[in-house]
């Protein structure tokens, strides 16, 4: 099936810093979407992208759809505590009964240094 | 008002037994979905329903069934369970198929 790269796997931060992570696919999508998840709980929808080369924000955090269409970035600025989590980029892809669904990536795991 | 509610929240259980997780959403989505999240956190879609109906069904154990008695509710059955089941399973809603999922806070399963 297909499969969505995420890098970092994992980020060690102090508060206050800025953060960057992506997501990569060796196939072209028309939607992204990006997820966080925290622990003990399910993931929740932070931002969609539907054309390539938007840019789009939700407070610190601006996501950006790859020119290419295969590729999404994430930036969160100046961290705080409470983005501590799990990110998630998606996209849906052809299923094999020739459904759309949404297949997710390997996720960015972001941990806060005190 | 929880908009996709899942229980257990736990479940540890022995090899060998059968159990079922229970999902249902207040949101009027057309489509409800479960996944399983594994010990790395890889999130990988098990089953979708749309309207009832069967759409998505993904190489699965058949000890797996999912049942889905209105749009509202999609309950998953786990027959003869394996140490390989233990992960975390999570249930979700969207209006179409592929569009914004909203989760449900997940179900922890543990085998022994």
């Amino acid at each position: 099936g297909q499969q969505l790269n995420q890098s970092p796997q994992s980020m060690f931060i102090q508060e206050g810093e800025d953060v960057s992570m992506n997501c990569t696919s060796s196939s072209i999508f028309n939607t992204w979407l990006w997820y966080k998840q925290d622990p003990g709980e399910g993931p929740v929808l932070l931002i969609a992208l539907y054309k390539a080369g938007e840019l789009t924000s939700n407070g610190r955090l601006t996501a950006q759809f790859g020119i290419t269409r295969k590729d999404s970035f994430l930036n969160i600025s100046a961290s705080i505590p409470s983005d501590v989590g799990i990110y998630f980029c998606a996209g849906p892809y052809q299923s094999n009964f020739g459904n759309e669904k949404l297949t997710f990536g390997t996720g960015t795991r972001l941990t806060i240094i005190p | 008002d929880t908009a996709v509610s899942q229980t257990p929240k736990y479940l540890v259980t022995q090899m060998g037994n059968d159990k079922s997780i229970k999902c249902e959403q207040n949101l009027g989505h057309d489509t409800m979905y479960w996944y399983k999240q594994d010990s790395k956190k890889f999130l990988k879609i098990m089953f979708s329903y749309n309207n009832k109906e069967l759409i998505i069904n993904e190489t699965v154990p058949n000890r797996f069934s999912p049942k889905s008695p209105d749009k509202a509710h999609l309950n998953l059955h786990i027959n003869s369970l394996e140490l390989g089941d233990s992960a975390v399973y999570f249930c979700a809603s969207s209006q179409d198929p592929a569009g914004f999922m909203a989760f449900g806070s997940g179900t922890r399963l543990t085998v022994v």
